[in-house]
């Protein structure tokens, strides 16, 4: 069985530019979420989505954002980039949305802004 | 509301040493309490998890976790330490469809 899959794996933009990252998870999962790792911040929480809805959301400002396909497959879309947006995004996905289930990581898109 | 908080952002110890990295939760309703461990450029992998079931959880590559609610702790312990066991551990507790984790503890694994 596919484990998630984030595409790019990396990722060089400029400030004010956007970026897309891509989330497959694992078949069959239908909760999806994002974090932000960063050597500062550590692992901060994006936002939950399941079934095509966002359900969580961390404490990011507007220019974050995602959404989700019928298929569960998820997109990150941050606009207006800045230096302090350089970080590892990583992509989790879970059976559903229980308390208790466990998460599946992807292996992160590295995103540098310059 | 639930935090996490992980004592020493890094731990070193010898080869074949006991192995302790603290863990201590705050949460408003009964926790699950899950231990991540990130290698170099790669994702998170669960080690293991608390469901209450048992207070002494076992996980892969021989790691176990105690919860303690008295002391609202879960240790993650390894008898004896491997080269390969060099990575960054990460505890976290989860609510709801949302997990916060603590900062992360860099192991590292003297020869």
């Amino acid at each position: 069985k596919a484990g998630v899959t984030q595409t790019p794996r990396y990722l060089i933009k400029t400030r004010g530019q956007q970026v897309t990252l891509s989330c497959s998870p694992i078949s069959g999962h239908r909760s999806v979420s994002w974090y932000q790792q960063t050597p500062g911040q550590g692992l901060q929480f994006l936002f939950e989505y399941f079934s095509e809805t966002q359900r969580n959301k961390g404490n990011f400002p507007g220019r974050f954002s995602g959404r989700q396909f019928s298929n569960s497959r998820s997109e990150m879309n941050v606009s207006t980039l800045e230096l302090g947006d350089s970080a590892l995004y990583l992509c989790a996905s879970s059976l559903g949305r229980g308390t208790n289930e466990k998460l599946f990581f992807g292996s992160g898109t590295q995103l540098s802004v310059l | 509301a639930q935090s996490v908080t992980q004592l020493g952002s890094h731990v070193s110890v010898s080869e074949g040493a006991l192995v302790l990295l603290r863990c201590n939760y705050s949460s408003s309703v009964p926790p699950y309490l899950f231990w991540y461990v990130q290698y170099p450029n790669q994702g998170l992998q669960l080690l293991l998890k608390y469901t209450s079931a048992a207070t002494l959880v076992k996980g892969i590559n021989g790691f176990e976790a105690e919860f303690k609610k008295s002391e609202t702790s879960f240790h993650l312990t390894k008898p004896s330490a491997h080269m390969s066991d060099a990575a960054e551990y990460f505890c976290a507790v989860s609510n709801a469809g949302k997990s916060t984790f603590g900062d992360g503890t860099t192991l590292t694994v003297k020869p």
